[in-house]
């Protein structure tokens, strides 16, 4: 299986631009979670979803947005992207039912706003 | 707040064994998480701990002090592939992670 895959890999953005990040997971896990890491600063989250349909605000959400139409994607958008929201964003996903509800993660986008 | 606490950077020897500490302050405690993370790659899991105690895993031991709001994550045997960064992670009262920066180690031949 695929596990979590992210799209794009990296990309260079000019400021004030729209984008969104995809995310797909094929484990049919109820929760995802979108972070970014910055040099120095633990992973930080931005949004969450704990099941379909639903989503929410983590510690970061300002300039985000974020949609759950399925189990499966858990797309981010950057409505107008700002310098300051270059980072690398890492999108996850856990079983909150079940185990220790370890999240797995995506590979990442790099993302630089120029 | 919420604090992790874990240090910066740590250099150890192969074959050694090296003690990565993680103190924490969180508004409700519902398990901490242990993270391997490779330079350009994801984090990938390491171990869990909800009860006091050791849990041990093969090469890696991760232990939990509720009370004292510590961990430590213990590797042996230490190889060259073990360099890494290790985040430490508490689940809050929310059930959301709340993440340390993270440790450096640097393994030495």
């Amino acid at each position: 299986t695929a596990g979590i895959t992210q799209a794009p890999t990296s990309q260079i953005l000019a400021a004030g631009r729209s984008m969104t990040l995809r995310c797909t997971q094929d484990m049919r896990h109820n929760a995802m979670y979108w972070y970014r890491q910055d040099l120095g600063l633990g992973l930080r989250l931005i949004h969450y979803s704990n099941t379909a349909g639903t989503t929410g605000k983590g510690e970061v959400p300002d300039g985000y947005s974020v949609s759950r139409a399925n189990t499966d994607d858990f797309p981010l958008t950057l409505a107008s992207a700002v310098p300051s929201q270059t980072s690398v964003y890492f999108c996850a996903s856990s079983d909150i039912q079940g185990g220790n509800n370890e999240q797995f993660f995506g590979p990442g986008t790099r993302l630089t706003v120029l | 707040g919420q604090n992790i606490d874990q240090p910066t950077e740590m250099t150890a020897t192969e074959g050694a064994i090296v003690q990565i500490n993680c103190t924490y302050q969180t508004s409700g405690f519902n398990g901490l998480f242990w993270y391997q993370q490779h330079a350009g790659e994801a984090p990938t899991f390491l171990s869990y701990n909800v009860l006091d105690g050791l849990e041990e895993k093969g090469r890696f031991s991760s232990f939990l002090s509720r009370s004292k709001g510590y961990s430590y994550l213990l590797l042996k045997e230490l190889q060259m592939k073990d360099s890494a960064s290790y985040l430490c992670a508490v689940r809050d009262s929310n059930y959301q992670l709340i993440w340390g920066a993270g440790t450096k180690l640097i393994i030495k031949p």
